[in-house]
Order: structure tokens, then sequence, then C-alpha cells
């Protein structure tokens, strides 16, 4: 099934460090979603955009919803150890198809204290 | 807000018998829940999606008669892996959504499936 493409793959990064990661596509979203998943966890919501161009923080984390609403991008700021993790993006449409996610393979942040 | 539980979050089972992971909404009521397929360091796998009330629908190449599920209430789903077999054992991920067009959906913590 169809994919986003989302990079990087994977970081290793000292604490303190930001970092920024994005997701694009070929087709338009009316909503990308965030998503943190530690190991053996399910997948948490970290920030959901709704409109193209919205800039959204939730404490050190920031993200965007691309003006052509195929891409976003999310910043985590001053890295921590507990920013360890798979970070996943989403998107969904609104119309048909039970508004599915479409799923980034993810990029795993590890960071060193 | 926007609890989803699951049980159990772990289970051992031989193979040729059948599991139940129950799906619970815990603070809202979830008209559409999803399951999903992990596996190791891979992204999630969307199997079903399941409407309360009505047929689950499948992805392609999901078999129906293997994953059973059942979306009895607005806040609880049920998937049964029939006639288990090593190759089902995985991560098993529910969500669930509520009901306004904006609503996104919330995981549960997911189930881990030994088959022996």
């Amino acid at each position: 099934g169809q994919q986003l493409n989302q990079s990087p793959q994977s970081m290793f990064i000292q604490e303190g460090e930001d970092v920024s990661m994005n997701c694009t596509s070929s087709s338009i979203f009316n909503t990308w979603l965030w998503y943190k998943q530690d190991p053996g966890e399910g997948p948490v919501l970290l920030i959901a955009l709704y409109k193209a161009g919205e800039l959204t923080s939730n404490g050190r984390l920031t993200a965007q919803f691309g003006i052509t609403r195929k891409d976003s991008f999310l910043n985590i700021s001053a890295s921590i150890p507990s920013d360890v993790g798979i970070y996943f993006c989403a998107g969904q449409r609104y119309a048909g198809n039970n508004r599915k996610l479409i799923w980034g393979l993810g990029t795993s942040l590890a960071v060193n204290p | 807000g926007a609890v989803v539980s699951q049980h159990p979050s772990r289970v051992i089972c031989k193979s040729g018998t059948s599991v139940k992971i129950e799906c619970r909404s815990l603070d809202f009521q979830a008209t559409t829940m999803f399951w999903y397929r992990q596996f190791p360091k891979q992204s999630l796998m969307l199997m079903a999606t399941s409407n309360e009330g009505s047929k689950a629908t499948y992805e392609q190449g999901v078999e129906k008669d293997k994953f059973l599920i059942n979306h009895a209430s607005l806040t609880l789903s049920t998937l049964t892996v029939t006639s288990a077999h090593p190759e089902d054992s995985s991560f098993y991920i529910c969500s669930a959504r509520g009901t306004a067009l904006t609503d996104t959906q919330y995981f549960g913590p997911g189930t881990r499936l030994t088959v022996l």
C-alpha cells in the first residue's frame, strides 16, 4: 500500500542537540500526525496538524503542516535521553477509505547522554 | 483523555489454538476501530477497520476467516486469531477514533502474541 517518505531513517545524537525529521508525499492530506513509539508499546500521539501552513508546538516539539499539504516536519529541541524511540509520521484524508492513516516508515532516534 | 486499553498485553499459546484480544476505548465512544500488526523494526501494517455494528473491512492479503473481528459496542472491539500458527506471532495494536471528522486515532499499548 501507499507509504510516506520519512527521513532520516535513523539518528544518533548527543543530549542537548536539536533534531529534525520530515515526511513527504506525492499526494495531499487533510491531516498530518506525528506519533512516538517506545519499544513494546503502542504509538502515542505527539502532535496533530489540521491546516496547511499550521505550526504547532507541544513542549520541546514543534511540527508544521506544509503549505502544499504534501509534507510535514517535526523538530525536537534540546533532546534528552527519554526522547529515544521511533517517531512515525502519518497522513489522513477526510474522505473515503474509512479515513485510514498512511504511515511513514519511522525515524529511530538514539540520544547519547 | 483519549485512552485506549488492550488486553492481554502478552499471550503465549500453542499452535492450533485461538486467541482473543480485546480493545477498549475508555473515555470516548469509538465508532471506528483499527487493527494493526507490526513486525520488528517496521512500520504499522493495517489489517482491518471495524465500524460499530457492521462487518469489518479487511486489507488486501489479510484472511478474514483467520482474523475474526467483532465491534459489538462503541467502546469494544475484539480480534480473534483462529488456529494460530508460529507465523502469526507478532505485535498486534488496536486504535480507536471518535465520530468527528477531525478525530484522529489513539492507540492501545499493543499485544505481543507468541505462538509455539
